[in-house]
């Protein structure tokens, strides 16, 4: 069983609308959660990182963080074709001492001009 | 965000030669070092941790003696790919990290293509 699972996609969302992207994590123990968006042929960049239940908006961005159900969510206001990209979604597992990450497989998302 | 470099950005070489990978974190001293490998349409994959000064760990599956790694400073490790193989042709990426900063930041990556 994977331990970050996130649907490929490709997502595909008309230019000005709400991207809604999903991952679940399987160590319920977890405490820190990241979104990194990644551009073809490019390396991962951070966007948003999550350590409490709720909601924590930067600009477009909104992450989405459950705990008890194991769910965490990016969404994009307003998407822009330059939005384009696969997101990844990150976990650090509970204990351990190092800042070691559990990558989702990431979903490619296509916004539409 | 950290400012981290990596070269070369693209190397080919001939099958059986050896590559290094240099990665600088240059805004800050970085205790841990992650090296990820990334095959075309996949994800992030975890090749080895190692911490300054110390042996790396390596993943499961991942060949020690091939990759071998180097992390003799708080702001250079470096990644050997040992007598290369077309099936080692992918995206190398390194990411330091700082002991108690749980952000975790990449460098911006090393395409090698072997032939």
């Amino acid at each position: 069983q994977k331990e970050v699972e996130q649907n490929s996609g490709p997502l595909s969302v008309p230019e000005g609308a709400i991207a809604s992207l999903n991952c679940t994590y399987s160590d319920r123990g977890s405490q820190s959660f990241f979104w990194y968006r990644q551009y073809s042929g490019k390396s991962p960049e951070l966007i948003m990182s999550i350590y409490s239940n709720g909601d924590k908006e930067d600009g477009r961005f909104t992450a989405q963080l459950n705990k008890a159900s194991q769910y965490v969510s990016l969404l994009i206001r307003d998407s822009q074709p330059s939005d384009s990209a696969t997101y990844l979604c990150a976990v650090k597992p509970y204990g351990g001492a190092t800042n070691k990450l559990i990558f989702g497989t990431g979903t490619l998302l296509a916004v539409q001009p | 965000g950290a400012v981290v470099s990596q070269h070369p950005s693209r190397v080919i070489c001939k099958s059986g030669t050896s590559v290094k990978i240099e990665c600088r974190s240059l805004d800050f001293q970085a205790t841990t070092m992650f090296w990820y490998r990334q095959f075309p349409k996949q994800s992030l994959m975890l090749m080895a941790t190692s911490n300054e000064g110390s042996k790396a760990t390596y993943e499961q599956g991942v060949e020690k003696d091939k990759f071998l790694i180097n992390h003799a400073s708080l702001t250079l490790s470096t990644l050997t790919v040992t007598s290369a193989h077309p099936e080692d042709s992918s995206f190398y990426i390194c990411s330091p990290s700082l002991t108690g900063r749980q952000t975790q930041y990449f460098g911006p990556g090393t395409r090698l293509l072997v032939l």
